[in-house]
């Protein structure tokens, strides 16, 4: 089955506790991305990798780092973890993020992150 | 900074009701897609639209893409109580990689 899976889907820990949320997708895609979503404010691009060892910043990366080191994988990493980064975060991938911009993201079933 | 302003926030109807769905920029989007997201779940995709003026129907959904693409709705017809979910736009520009989200309609459906 063609699928994006995150794991954990929840996770609570503490400030400063270093953390990892992996992703993985199954479809050769290209393109992967990291949101986060919060009430009233939508998603909101973190980071995104357009290829292996290709990332770059989204609108809130602060706080945040990647890596692509296969083209299935792109874990989130959270250094020093802070309560402002409580939320929901989605992975997600799409085959290419060409200049037609239209194709569809495949969003996997999201992490809940809780940082005391 | 391009920004997608959806409206309403939420909306509550009666099962059988229409209802339509806003998304609204200044800025101009090669391309804007609807997601639907149901609780514990990623969004998933429901249409694409590129064309100004494109009209596309999926059985009682109808979405619109603005004359200039600044802006595009999202019509349900005889809405059902499996219509119930988060409604997100969100838009893709030729000059860049990011796609940008609305913040969402949360729709109810009763029976």
């Amino acid at each position: 089955e063609a699928q994006v899976t995150q794991n954990p889907r929840y996770l609570i820990t503490v400030t400063g506790k270093k953390l990892t949320v992996t992703c993985s997708q199954n479809m050769n895609h290209e393109y992967m991305s990291w949101y986060r979503q919060d009430p009233g404010l939508g998603l909101r691009q973190i980071y995104y990798s357009m290829n292996v060892e290709v990332t770059d910043k989204g609108d809130v990366p602060e706080g945040y780092k990647v890596s692509r080191k296969e083209k299935r994988n792109f874990p989130l990493i959270l250094e020093s973890p802070s309560p402002n980064q409580t939320s929901l975060y989605f992975c997600a991938s799409s085959p290419s993020r060409g200049r037609t911009s239209t194709d569809t993201q495949y969003f996997g079933p999201g992490t809940r992150l809780t940082v005391l | 900074t391009q920004l997608l302003e959806q409206s309403p926030q939420f909306l509550s109807i009666q099962e059988g009701e229409n209802l339509t769905v806003y998304c609204n920029s200044s800025s101009v989007f090669s391309s804007l897609q609807w997601y639907r997201q149901e609780p514990g779940e990623g969004p998933v995709l429901l249409v694409t639209v590129v064309t100004g003026g494109e009209v596309k129907k999926l059985k009682r959904l109808t979405f619109q893409f603005g004359d200039a693409r600044k802006d595009s709705s999202l019509h349900i017809t005889a809405a059902q109580p499996g219509d119930t979910g988060l409604y997100l736009c969100a838009g893709a520009t030729d000059s860049s990689y990011k796609l940008i989200f609305g913040s969402g309609t949360r729709l109810l459906v009763r029976p």
